[in-house]
C-alpha cells in the first residue's frame, strides 16, 4: 500500500532556529496536509495542500507540494517552544479526502 | 470553524468490560468521520471509516466485531471496544470530513486503559 516518509525522525532545535522537514512518497498524491501533535492531544491541521508547486504560508509555518507530486516541505521560521510536539504529514491520492496516509511523524524539540 | 469534541477523555476500564467512545462534530455536520488508534511514540493507524447512515468500512486487520462503530447521525460517531484487554490500551482518535474534498478535523483524542 501507499507509504510516507518523514525526515527527519526527530530534531532538536534552537530557539529562534529555522526547522524544515520533508514527507516523501513513492506514489502520487493530490493532497497534502500537515498536523502538528502535542502530547496527549488529536492532531492540529497547519496547512493544506491542493495544487503541484503550490507554497502556502500560516504564520511563521510554510509547507510546498512537491512538483513531482511525491513529496512535500514544511518549514518553520525563528521557532519558539511552543513549537514543540510531533508534525505529521498525511497524503491522499483521491480528491475527496477520505482515503489518507500518514507519514510516521517528526519529533521537534526547542531549546531555550 | 470545525470543532470536532470526544467523550470521554480517558477511562479505565477492567479487561472483558465493553467502553463506548463518542466523537461530535459540533459546530458542522460530517456525512464521514474516521476513527484511528495510536501508539505511544507512532503514528496514526486508520482504524475505519464511519459513513453516517451505513455500515463502516474497517481497515484489514481491524476486528469489526471487537470495535464497533455507529454513525448514527450527522454529528455524531460512537466507537465501543468490545470485551477490551490490555492489548487495547491506546490513544483513540476520530476525525470527521467537513466536506467532499475537505480535510479532515480531528477530536482531542481519548485514551483508554485497560487493566
Amino acid at each position: 500500500g501507499q507509504q510516507l516518509n518523514q525526515s527527519p525522525q526527530s530534531m532538536f532545535i534552537q530557539e529562534g532556529e529555522d526547522v524544515s522537514m520533508n514527507c516523501t512518497s513513492s506514489s502520487i498524491f493530490n493532497t497534502w496536509l500537515w498536523y502538528k501533535q502535542d502530547p496527549g492531544e488529536g492532531p492540529v491541521l497547519l496547512i493544506a495542500l491542493y495544487k503541484a508547486g503550490e507554497l502556502t504560508s500560516n504564520g511563521r509555518l510554510t509547507a510546498q507540494f512537491g512538483i513531482t507530486r511525491k513529496d512535500s516541505f514544511l518549514n518553520i521560521s525563528a521557532s519558539i517552544p511552543s513549537d514543540v510536539g510531533i508534525y505529521f504529514c498525511a497524503g491522499a491520492a483521491d480528491n475527496y479526502g477520505q482515503n489518507f496516509v500518514f507519514g510516521p511523524g517528526t519529533r521537534l524539540s526547542v531549546l531555550p | 470553524g470545525a470543532v470536532v469534541s470526544q467523550h470521554p477523555s480517558w477511562v479505565i476500564c477492567k479487561s472483558g468490560t465493553s467502553v463506548k467512545i463518542e466523537c461530535r462534530s459540533l459546530d458542522f455536520q460530517a456525512t464521514t468521520m474516521f476513527w484511528y488508534r495510536q501508539f505511544p511514540k507512532q503514528s496514526l493507524m486508520l482504524m475505519a471509516t464511519s459513513n453516517e447512515g451505513s455500515k463502516a468500512t474497517y481497515e484489514q486487520g481491524v476486528e469489526k466485531d471487537k470495535f464497533l462503530i455507529n454513525h448514527a447521525s450527522l454529528t455524531l460517531s460512537t466507537l465501543t471496544v468490545t470485551s477490551a484487554h490490555p492489548e487495547d490500551s491506546s490513544f483513540y482518535i476520530c476525525s470527521a470530513l467537513k466536506g467532499v474534498g475537505d480535510e479532515q478535523y480531528f477530536g482531542p483524542g481519548t485514551r483508554l486503559t485497560v487493566t
